[in-house]
């Protein structure tokens, strides 16, 4: 069955150090998302990706994250300057089409702890 | 603006007991409704989705759900808990004019089943 991959795992980092998140969607997809989830917090929305550009992006998606499709596989999120407050759980997902019709997978999650 | 409240970040059952598992949304417009699940070391995986329509719905692995508009609740059920039940739930809203893509979790309800 196919389904979103994400790597790596696990990740630690020192504060202020660049890092980068990657996801392979599911091959037939089009519509790619990154949410995230704070421990003991909800999961939440961070950006939405579709035809190389944001389709949508919520207000903790600021200047310091950026998404890029660098190949026809892979779906990166990168943030600049990691801030302890960015330890979470990070989760791809895709979907076949958007709108009111797109069921979206995800993927098992990286989780990120900053120092 | 939508949100979800899930009663209970933990829930407790016996082998072969009712499971329930609450939600209640709140919504500025009719919202599209979902129950995710996660399994350990696994990504979200769909459970079961309200759009419109029937307003009882099934799922796999024998859950469902119902949609009480005038209770603004979705809550998850299944008759019968089996061990392999055991995983974290979550339930989302999403409003109907954005359609799937912007998610807005709860904070998840994690049930453990004994036997």
């Amino acid at each position: 069955e196919p389904e979103v991959t994400q790597t790596p795992s696990h990740q630690v980092t020192q504060m202020g150090q660049e890092v980068i998140l990657r996801c392979v969607p599911i091959s037939n997809h089009l519509y790619f998302y990154w949410y995230r989830q704070i421990l003991g917090q909800k999961v939440e929305f961070l950006v939405s990706f579709y035809n190389n550009e944001i389709s949508e992006k919520s207000e903790i998606f600021d200047d310091q994250f950026s998404v890029e499709r660098p190949d026809g596989s892979n779906f990166t999120l990168k943030i600049r300057s990691t801030k302890l407050e960015d330890s979470a759980m990070y989760f791809c997902a895709s979907s076949e089409s958007g709108g009111n019709t797109g069921e979206l997978f995800f993927g098992e999650g990286s989780r990120l702890t900053v120092l | 603006a939508q949100s979800v409240t899930q009663l209970g970040s933990h829930v407790s059952v016996s082998e072969g007991a009712l499971v329930l598992l609450r939600c209640n949304y709140s919504s500025s417009v009719p919202p599209y409704l979902f129950w995710y699940v996660q399994y350990p070391n696994q990504g979200l995986q769909l459970l079961l989705k309200y759009t419109t329509g029937a307003t009882l719905v099934k799922g796999i692995n024998g859950f469902e759900a119902e949609f009480k508009k005038s209770e603004t609740s979705f809550h998850l059920t299944k008759p019968s808990a089996h061990m392999s039940d055991a995983a974290e739930y979550f339930c989302a809203v999403s409003p109907m004019n954005t359609g799937f893509q912007k998610l807005v979790f709860g904070t998840g309800t994690r049930l453990l089943v004994s036997p």
